[in-house]
Order: C-alpha cells, then structure tokens, then sequence
C-alpha cells in the first residue's frame, strides 16, 4: 500500500510564481524524500528530510517536514517551464528498504 | 553515463508471451531495486536485492514474476504468461549501503495486448 499521499494532485501556475505541495504519511518514518518524473522517464532525486528534521533547503527547493502531523511540503520558489513534472514523496521506515511513495503531484508552468 | 540504465526502453507483447527486462545500476551500488508503476499511480514497490541476495519481495510479485541478481551486478526481471494487467512502467533503482536515496532508470515501458 501507498504511504505517501500528496495534496494538491494537480497545480497550474505561471512562470515566476511559486508552487507548494503537500503529502501526508501514515506510520512513523525514518526519511521523507521527493522525487521529480518528467512525463514517461524515471524519477529524480530532489531532496531528502530526516525524521528529526523540520526543515531543508536545496537551491530553489524548500521542504518542511512535521512528524506530529505526519505530513511534509515542498515549496519550489521562482518556478520555472522547465519545472512541469510530476513530484512524488516517498517514505521509508526504520529497518523497511522500501520507498512507500504517494500518487504524485502534476504540476504545470506556464511560460 | 555512467547512470542507472534498463534495457529495453519499450516492450510490447502478446498475453501468454515471457518478457525479460534488465537493469544495470550504478557499479559502486550494491542495493538494487525494482518498481511498478502504473498510469497517474506512484511506483510500488516489487523487490530488492543487497548484492546477490534477493532480501525482500512483496505481494504484488507473484509467482509469474522472478527477479535474479547472479553476480550483484546487472539484474534482470521476468514475467512468466503476460496478462493485460502487467502492462506497466517497470523502474529499477539502486543505492549504496545506509543511503536512502535511491537514483532510478528511465524505465521499461511494458504492453501486453
């Protein structure tokens, strides 16, 4: 079954604008990491929050994770075309070496 | 490149027909991994090996399909009498050892018609 579940599923914004999205989990955690899927290609690693971590920064990536609320965001500032893709979470739990990843986040910019 | 890579990029194939893909990882990574992922789904996890050793497996893998590892190196995945439901991108991943993240292939894209 899926851990992660991302929220909004779709998000349209233009060049410039800022884009967030949320995904929730469902058991405690060991890391929480996002992931980026150009259409039909493989994922990329973006950014990876330990459990005991509450906030990351990587380039114009920012991710916040909340254990109490089991959920984390991940903000891309200053968007730009080139960032349309879909973005996944992905969860994994201590002494699992599975990712539980969530349906993903499609999101579109606008040039 | 010296990425993760899957072989082939594209399979299509009849129901009943065995289909074999092969994944090559980072040469330094000793975890290996496979994924499935279907259409506006996230990838579900299938199976992982640490070298040679196929450690964990889940449900979703049937007895139809068989993943081997033989020198902890490539792998390759096989599905045994296709069914239309096996139509799918398949992602192979890898990692080292106490690193999570994981960088994946591009994928095979599989249809069974």
């Amino acid at each position: 079954s899926q851990q992660g579940e991302e929220d909004p599923q779709a998000l349209s914004i233009q060049e410039g604008e800022n884009a967030t999205m949320n995904c929730s989990y469902k058991t405690s955690i060991n890391n929480l990491q996002w992931y980026r899927q150009n259409s039909g290609r493989g994922l990329v690693h973006l950014i990876l929050i330990r459990s005991n971590e509450r906030e990351k920064h990587s380039g114009r990536l920012r991710v916040t994770l909340d254990t109490s609320k089991k959920s984390s965001s991940l903000l891309i500032t200053a968007s730009r075309a080139a960032d349309t893709a879909s973005y996944f979470c992905a969860a994994d739990t201590y002494g699992n070496n599975r990712l539980a990843f969530g349906k993903g986040n499609q999101v579109v910019v606008i040039p | 490149d010296t990425g993760v890579s899957q072989d082939p990029r594209h399979k299509i194939t009849k129901r009943g027909q065995n289909v074999t893909f092969r994944c090559d990882p980072i040469s330094e990574h000793n975890r290996l991994y496979w994924y499935r992922q279907t259409l506006g789904q996230g990838p579900e996890f299938l199976t992982y090996f640490q070298n040679e050793a196929q450690l964990e497996k889940s449900r979703l893998l049937s007895d139809r399909f068989s993943a081997e590892r033989p020198k902890g190196s490539f792998s390759t995945l096989e599905i045994q009498r296709t069914e239309q439901g096996d139509s799918a991108m398949y992602l192979c991943a890898s990692s080292l050892d106490g690193v999570t993240e994981a960088f994946f292939g591009q994928g095979t894209r599989l249809t069974v018609v």
